[in-house]
């Protein structure tokens, strides 16, 4: 399977603050990338896309992508408690529909 | 719209025992995927189906998994003679089409196995 990679394992930030995830593939050939979010006990749900370089952004989250380096990373501000859940990152090739995840980060925002 | 269900949602088992999880996708959703989630970790597929052809099952332990998709709609898992390492939660998860790669993949709630 492609080997997607996420850091850090675990991130606590406190509510209103800033939450900044990374995540690299190491397979070349890899051109789409999702961010799911899945919370304790729960599938896991998508959050948000990206497929070209440059960044979107979505009420509070923004995601960046380099294509280059094939590092995406997703940025959550003013966070708030009912963030607090594992953020996985997921690749793909164009030309398949299969996702392979990372281990994901582990994100507890204390109130 | 009905999201995809599984069942059960819980199971527990001694070593040896077999087990099969069934999947029901969203309707219409032509490719079907299973993935194994162990604690704390991100899902690793399994095996997924395109209707009722397998198009990868490489990820899967052949010994003792199985998986098919009969008539293209349901799917069941079917683990036999399960190891104290088959803990996991198993995600069965659907889509509309295959290839592309900018399909968005839907969960279900997942069965969660537990081997003593």
């Amino acid at each position: 399977q492609q080997k997607v990679q996420q850091s850090p394992e675990s991130l606590i930030v406190p509510e209103g603050g800033m939450a900044s995830l990374n995540c690299t593939s190491s397979d070349r050939n890899v051109d789409y990338f999702w961010w799911y979010r899945q919370h304790s006990g729960k599938s896991p749900k998508m959050l948000m896309s990206i497929f070209s370089n440059g960044e979107k952004e979505e009420g509070r989250f923004t995601v960046h992508l380099n294509k280059a380096s094939l590092h995406t990373s997703l940025h959550i501000r003013d966070s708030q408690p009912s963030d607090s859940a594992l953020y996985l990152c997921a690749a793909a090739k164009s030309n398949y529909n299969v996702l392979y995840f990372g281990s994901g980060t582990k994100l507890t925002v204390e109130p | 719209e009905a999201g995809v269900t599984q069942s059960p949602r819980y199971a527990v088992l001694q070593e040896g025992q077999a087990v099969s999880f069934w999947c029901d996708p969203i309707s219409g959703h032509d490719t079907l995927y299973w993935y194994q989630q162990p604690r704390d970790q991100g899902p690793q597929l399994l095996v997924y189906f395109r209707d009722e052809a397998v198009i990868d099952n490489s990820q899967l332990p052949s010994d003792r998994f199985s998986a098919v998709r009969p008539k293209g709609t349901n799917s069941t898992l079917k683990i036999q003679s399960a190891k104290q390492g088959d803990t996991a939660t198993y995600l069965c998860a659907s889509s509309l089409g295959l290839g592309g790669g900018t399909g968005q993949l839907y969960f279900g709630e997942g069965s969660k196995l537990t081997v003593l």
